[in-house]
């Protein structure tokens, strides 16, 4: 089963408005992590926003906020007044409790952000 | 300032010609990671070392495979590239296993002709 799903393969939104990422995940452990990387067509991956699944407020980073729904198991990422250089590959990752075997990050399909002037 | 580096950027090998590709840190972590990502899906786990013990992926083919040789440095070896492994290679870092976030190095892009 899929465990982070990310249905919006492409968005096109204009500048200086703000926009949301859809992501949602599936897990049945208690403690786990939520991240947003953004990949600009250069390739690296660039860390934007961690949610932790016991932290009581959403996090924020700059323009950047998480709205996290944890009984939705929804971890959507929001960006406010969007600027060109938001044009990028976004991805929602997931990290379960770091046991061995379970280090890695999983990491959804992606959305294709177009910011237009 | 860079943390994670990865030499080179792009890399161009011959079908079957094995190649090195190299990431360095100098966050100290214990924790290194190699991802294989084809154009236009997300990243995928190959393998990663917790300090010196190596961690191989269920589904990483046997043609990959990997050195670390100190803390600093992970080497990713391709034995006989083959043209489905061309793809970007991002190598990534953690402090601890304990450590949720992961500090990704720019990525070599490999093309296989």
């Amino acid at each position: 089963a899929q465990k982070i799903t990310q249905t919006q393969p492409g968005m096109f939104v204009q500048e200086k408005e703000a926009v949301t990422l859809d992501c949602t995940y599936d897990t049945s452990d208690p403690s786990y992590g939520l991240f947003w990387y953004k990949q600009p067509s250069s390739g690296e991956m660039i860390f934007l926003i961690y949610q932790g699944s016991y932290d009581q407020q959403n996090a924020t980073e700059g323009r950047y906020s998480l709205n996290f729904q944890k009984a939705r198991k929804s971890a959507n990422l929001v960006i406010s007044a969007s600027q060109l250089g938001d044009s990028a590959m976004y991805f929602c990752a997931m990290r379960e409790p770091p046991y061995f075997g379970n280090e890695k990050l999983t990491f959804g399909t992606g959305t294709r952000l177009t910011i237009i002037p | 300032d860079a943390m994670v580096i990865q030499n080179p950027r792009y890399q161009v090998t011959q079908f079957g010609k094995p190649v090195t590709l190299s990431c360095s840190q100098t966050l100290n972590h214990n924790v290194m990671y190699w991802y294989q990502q084809k154009s236009s899906q997300a990243p995928k786990l190959l393998f990663h070392y917790y300090d010196k013990d190596f961690n191989n992926e269920a589904d990483t083919p046997d043609n990959f495979q990997s050195r670390r040789p100190n803390t600093s440095f992970c080497f990713l070896d391709i034995r006989s590239p083959g043209l489905g492994d061309a793809a970007m290679y991002l190598c990534a870092t953690s402090r601890d296993r304990e450590d949720y976030e992961q500090y990704f190095g720019p990525g070599t892009r490999l093309t296989v002709t």
